[in-house]
C-alpha cells in the first residue's frame, strides 16, 4: 500500500518556463491537497480538490498557478512562467474524510522546485 | 482570518529533558488539531484531536487538546537526538487543513 506519491522529487527551471509538480495520492484517498514551503516557513495552504472538482483554491496566486485532479490520473500543480520566487519545496498530502468530518492527512516527500 | 500560532518558534534543549510544544489557534468550524514531525522531507503524521481533556500518547510523545481555550500541548519526555525535527500543529476544517509555522526542536547529545 503505497503512500502519497509525489514526482518529481527534484525539479529545476529557467524563468519562463512551467513547471509541472505530480501528486498521486493514497490508495482509496479522493481528497488532495497543496501546500508550499520555503526555507524556515511552515506549510502553507494552496488548494484543497476532490476528483473532477476544486473545493477551496483561496491560497493559490491569482495567476500562473493551477491545479486539477483528474478522474483518472494523478493530480497536477501547474505553474506557467515562472519566476524565482517560486523556487520552494511543494508538498501534496492526500486524506479519506471520514463520516464524523474529522481527517488525518498524509504526506508525499515533496518536490523541491528551484528556478534558476 | 484563519490562524494557528505556535511557540516557540525554536527551541533547543540537552538530550534527556522533557519539552512543550504549544499551539492555539482561532479557526471556524473547527474539525480536529493534528500534529505532525518533519524530519528533511514529509511531515509525518503524529496525533489527531478531537475532544478536549483526553490525552493521546505514542511512547514518550503525548498531546492534549483544550476546546475551550483554543489550545493543544504536544509533550516529549527523556528527549533523543533523534526527535530533532520541525513540529506542525494544523486545525482541520470542513474544507481544508491550516498549518502554523512550526517549532523547529533541537536536541543537543
Amino acid at each position: 500500500n503505497a503512500g502519497v506519491m509525489q514526482n518529481p522529487r527534484h525539479l529545476v527551471r529557467r524563468r519562463g518556463q512551467e513547471a509541472r509538480l505530480r501528486c498521486s495520492p493514497m490508495k482509496g484517498h479522493s481528497h488532495v491537497y497543496w501546500y508550499r514551503q520555503l526555507p524556515e516557513e511552515g506549510l502553507k495552504f494552496m488548494v484543497y480538490l476532490q476528483k473532477e472538482n476544486i473545493i477551496d483554491e483561496s491560497g493559490m496566486p491569482k495567476e500562473r498557478f493551477s491545479a486539477e485532479f483528474p478522474k483518472e490520473g494523478p493530480s497536477i500543480l501547474r505553474i506557467q512562467q515562472v519566476v524565482r520566487g517560486d523556487s520552494a519545496a511543494y508538498f501534496c498530502a492526500s486524506s479519506l474524510l471520514h463520516r464524523s468530518g474529522n481527517t488525518e492527512a498524509f504526506f508525499g516527500q515533496g518536490t523541491r522546485l528551484t528556478v534558476v | 482570518e484563519d490562524k494557528v500560532v505556535q511557540s516557540p518558534l525554536s527551541l533547543v534543549v540537552h538530550e534527556g529533558d522533557t519539552v512543550t510544544l504549544n499551539c492555539s489557534y482561532e479557526v471556524t468550524n473547527f474539525r480536529s488539531l493534528l500534529w505532525y514531525k518533519q524530519e528533511k522531507k514529509a511531515p509525518t503524521f503524529l496525533f489527531m484531536l478531537t475532544s478536549s481533556g483526553i490525552e493521546k500518547k505514542s511512547g514518550r510523545l503525548s498531546s492534549i487538546l483544550d476546546k475551550k481555550e483554543l489550545f493543544s500541548i504536544l509533550n516529549i519526555t527523556a528527549t533523543q537526538t533523534g526527535d530533532s525535527a520541525i513540529y506542525l500543529c494544523a486545525v482541520g476544517r470542513d474544507d481544508k487543513i491550516i498549518f502554523g509555522k512550526g517549532t523547529r526542536l533541537h536536541i543537543l547529545p
